[in-house]
């Protein structure tokens, strides 16, 4: 199957550090995506991580990869108010040499409280 | 423009019209995505078109919906017969998706066409 699942809600205090985690049953992606959607705009891509590694760390934000348990997830450093937004999780489908389309998660709404 | 433009951003519609909405993707992109997303269903695959391979339709819901891609570009998805239900923001979304390495298969998305039907 090619579910995607992600919890709904995280609250954080601004300052903290933030967690979204993400499951999924396709393991033959080649690269795994967090996408932000802030309020009344579409999607943007956040960061990725290539399915050979388990670790991507960019600035604030570091990603963590588990193939064998397919279990990705996000964590955002010195959570601020302006990361208030919604956080989708997304594989490729295709695997291989070709990407194919996208399978997203629900999305979970993060809310940083002052 | 430089990015993935749709239209209209609202359409309001009565129940059992058609609708068209129009995505006009990052020049150069071959791939491109319709998603649906309602309000607590997170994003729903639609259809996604690849260069000139067959589109992808196993997410249509219905055989209400259909989409072309003419010339390789402008997309348009259509709901005929619309139903109550078929309210959602319709996003669009482009990519340099292809085989070895072509970067990541990033996508970038429009903001999205409201659809509410009364």
């Amino acid at each position: 199957g090619e579910d995607v699942e992600q919890s709904l809600f995280l609250s954080v205090r601004e300052g903290d550090s933030s967690v979204i985690n993400c499951t999924y049953t396709d393991s033959s992606s080649t690269y795994l995506y967090w996408y932000k959607q802030e309020p009344g705009a579409g999607l943007q891509l956040l960061t990725y991580i290539f399915s050979n590694m388990d670790m991507k760390q960019d600035q604030r934000l570091t990603v963590l990869l588990n193939k064998k348990d397919k279990h990705l997830s996000l964590r955002i450093a010195d959570t601020q108010t302006g990361d208030s937004a919604i956080y989708f999780c997304a594989h490729d489908t295709a695997g291989g040499t070709s990407y194919g389309k996208l399978t997203f998660g629900q999305g979970t709404i993060l809310t940083v409280h002052p | 423009g430089a990015g993935v433009s749709q239209s209209p951003s609202n359409k309001v519609t009565e129940k059992g019209k058609d609708v068209e909405l129009r995505c006009d993707p990052i020049s150069g992109h071959t791939a491109l995505y319709w998603y649906r997303q309602s309000l607590g269903q997170g994003l729903e695959f639609l259809i996604y078109f690849q260069g000139n391979s067959a589109p992808d339709k196993s997410g249509l819901p219905s055989d209400r919906f259909s989409a072309e891609r003419t010339g390789g570009s402008v997309s348009t998805l259509t709901i005929q017969r619309t139903q109550q239900e078929d309210s959602a923001v319709y996003l669009c979304a482009s990519s340099l998706a292809g085989t070895g390495g072509m970067g990541t298969g990033e996508l970038f998305f429009g903001e999205g066409s409201r659809l509410t039907v009364l």
